[in-house]
């Protein structure tokens, strides 16, 4: 079984650019939702993707922005970059019923690290 | 609004001493309740979660927590730390809707000395 995958590990950026990260879901997983892990805080919700459909999205301006393939596999594109998106990004895959399933554990990459210049 | 809280940004314990990491939720519904560990330039591993049923849920790593709908809390214990505990620990909540927004605490940094 394959876990979570996340790339790249490490990207460094300026001001004003766009940056796409990406995220392979563990085998058999529907459900994608990515998070900003800023340095010293707990993780915060950015969206969730169900079945290439946005589920659900956090307090994030629409700069971030998201999508899922029919492989499950997911994006997660930012654009105009600020140095307050400096921050480790996590992707989690989970499986969800047909209506959705909170109670699926959301199992999490390693993360891909964005420091904005 | 749901929110976390974890009591203690930073603790401290000898190994083979009893691990106490407090969690306190608010809720308008039932939440499910998960605890997850984070080590040094990794992602998050689930230790356990609690959905419904029993109350005591025991996780990986010889580490369990207790759900006490009464005090609104779900701390995780250790009887025993080891050396490898050392990392971030984060409590994290789901509302009971069908969109699986983790909401999680500020972490805890768990050192375990010699």
């Amino acid at each position: 079984e394959t876990g979570v995958t996340q790339s790249p590990t490490h990207l460094i950026k300026t001001r004003g650019q766009q940056v796409t990260l990406r995220c392979s879901s563990q085998s058999g997983h529907n459900t994608v939702s990515w998070y900003q892990q800023a340095l010293g805080q707990g993780p915060q919700f950015i969206f969730q993707y169900y079945r290439e459909e946005e589920n659900g999205r956090g307090n994030f301006p629409p700069r971030f922005s998201g999508l899922q393939f029919p492989n499950y596999s997911s994006e997660l594109n930012v654009n105009a970059l600020e140095l307050d998106d400096s921050a480790l990004y996590l992707c989690a895959s989970s499986l969800a019923g047909l209506a959705g399933g909170p109670r699926e554990t959301q199992y999490f990459g390693p993360g891909t690290r964005l420091l904005v210049l | 609004a749901q929110s976390v809280t974890q009591l203690g940004s930073h603790v401290s314990v000898s190994e083979g001493a009893l691990v106490l990491l407090r969690c306190n939720y608010s809720s308008s519904v039932p939440p499910y309740l998960f605890w997850y560990v984070q080590y040094p330039n990794q992602g998050l591993q689930l230790l356990l979660k609690y959905t419904t049923g029993a109350t005591l849920v025991k996780g990986i790593n010889g580490f369990e927590a207790e759900f006490k709908k009464s005090e609104t809390s779900f701390h995780l214990t250790k009887p025993s730390a080891h050396m490898s505990d050392a990392a971030e620990y984060f409590c994290a909540v789901i509302r009971s809707s069908n969109t699986g927004k983790l909401i999680f605490g500020q972490g805890t940094t768990l050192q375990v000395k010699p």
